[in-house]
């Protein structure tokens, strides 16, 4: 089966800097994305890492350590909106190419 | 606007009594998802289409269809639905299959 594992709530202040990790297990290993998703609304694409390192997008980066099955999302300079939920997901590098999400994290950024 | 567009955005409806719910994307990508979120279980995959006529089963396909006739369109089909179908669905498409694009949701509650 596939499991990934991240953190269910995390708290921060305005202006400060938050990282929310993931580690998976999964049969076959393609690439890991993170979605944000505000309460009520869609997720939304963030950003995918297929290869090891660093990916960077303005305020936000996610980081992928293929050998550790491991991953994070980094958040800079903490806005008030980015108070959501996050999630990781794997793509699998099955014939279908499936997407396996984590249970999400919640973010609270407190001023 | 390249868009997902999920119809209906809320649902009342009574056990059996076949519903579908409808997935439109005008972006031309070839990859479409249903996935259905539950409270601390994340986002879960139903079915999957890699093109028009290719359609794949995802973790929670019991009790649900699916068609992929036309590239744009990706309906979900409850034949007999149950109690325990109650939650919000999302349609996502993808170009490569790496980020998707989600649809705004659909609340289903069936008493």
């Amino acid at each position: 089966g596939q499991s990934l594992e991240q953190p269910s709530e995390v708290t921060a202040v305005e202006g400060a800097i938050v990282q929310i990790n993931c580690t998976y297990q999964t049969s076959g290993f393609y690439g890991l994305s993170w979605y944000q998703q505000h309460d009520g609304g869609a997720p939304t694409f963030l950003s995918y890492n297929a290869l090891d390192g660093l990916e960077e997008t303005g305020r936000f980066s996610s980081f992928l350590s293929r050998s550790d099955s491991y991953g994070y999302l980094l958040l800079q300079e903490l806005q008030m909106k980015d108070s959501a939920s996050y999630f990781c997901a794997v793509r699998l590098d099955t014939g279908r190419r499936a997407l396996t999400f984590g249970s999400g994290t919640r973010l609270q950024v407190q001023p | 606007e390249a868009q997902v567009t999920q119809n209906p955005r809320y649902l009342i409806t009574v056990t059996g009594k076949k519903l579908t719910v409808t997935c439109s994307q005008n972006m031309n990508h070839e990859y479409m998802s249903w996935y259905r979120q539950d409270p601390g279980l994340g986002l879960r995959q139903i079915y999957y289409s890699m093109n028009v006529e290719v359609t794949d089963k995802g973790d929670v396909p019991e009790g649900y269809k699916v068609s992929r006739k036309e590239k744009r369109n990706f309906p979900l089909i409850l034949e007999s639905p149950s109690p325990n179908q109650t939650s919000l669905y999302f349609c996502a498409s993808s170009f490569s299959g790496n980020g998707y694009t989600f649809g705004s949701g659909t609340r289903l509650t069936v008493v």
